[in-house]
């Protein structure tokens, strides 16, 4: 089952503008995370957002969490034509460390 | 440090026939994950596993797969025999396990039934 849903599936922007990119799940979680997946790389973890955490960031990329609202947003700042990719939030809700995965994002940064 | 290692990375079969992947996680992880992803979809658990023990298989159709990690390091899934509908990239991922379960992927196996 998917809890995390991506929003909106689909982005295109211009080469340096900023991208952002919401996540919305249904239960209480105990983290948050970010991943990328392009065709040349594979899924590669970006960023961690712990439950009691309500901002992250690791470069170009910043991370909100409102657990009241039970949403994320990831922002991308300087968006470059390598971050062409599909992004999917994954939230860890229980005590298994399963991650359950949302549908992505797929985003296209236009030259 | 290597990362996870899956093979092969493409693999096309006629229906019924069996196929089989194969995943070495990053060395150290005990906890060792198979993922089926379709198109535009995001990963779906198939099986988890904690050193060789599966503590978390209630998504993997037993029916015709079927998954082992003998020593707890790599491991295999098997699908047999295949359907139409179990085309997908089946992908393997390691983590550290506690607290935060970041997990690192492989590159996937795109399977293609025909």
């Amino acid at each position: 089952s998917q809890q995390g849903e991506e929003d909106p599936q689909a982005l295109s922007i211009q080469e340096g503008e900023n991208a952002t990119m919401n996540c919305s799940y249904k239960t209480s979680i105990n983290n948050l995370q970010w991943y990328r997946q392009n065709s040349g790389r594979g899924l590669v973890h970006l960023i961690l957002i712990r439950s009691n955490e309500r901002e992250k960031h690791s470069g170009r990329l910043r991370v909100t969490l409102d657990t009241s609202k039970k949403s994320s947003s990831l922002l991308i700042t300087a968006s470059r034509a390598a971050d062409t990719a599909s992004y999917f939030c994954a939230t860890d809700a229980g005590s298994n460390y399963q991650l359950i995965w949302g549908a992505g994002t797929k985003l296209i940064i236009k030259p | 440090e290597a990362g996870v290692v899956q093979s092969p990375r493409y693999k096309i079969i006629e229906k019924k026939q069996p196929v089989a992947f194969w995943c070495n996680p990053i060395s150290g992880h005990n906890t060792l994950y198979w993922y089926r992803q379709n198109l535009g979809q995001g990963p779906e658990l198939l099986i988890r596993y904690e050193n060789e023990e599966a503590v978390d298989d209630s998504q993997l159709p037993k029916d015709r797969f079927s998954a082992e990690r003998l020593k707890g390091v790599d491991s295999t899934l098997k699908i047999q025999p295949a359907e139409l509908g179990d085309s997908a990239v089946y992908l393997c991922a390691s983590s550290g396990g506690a607290p935060y379960n970041e997990q690192f992927f492989g590159p996937g196996t795109r399977l293609t039934v025909l």
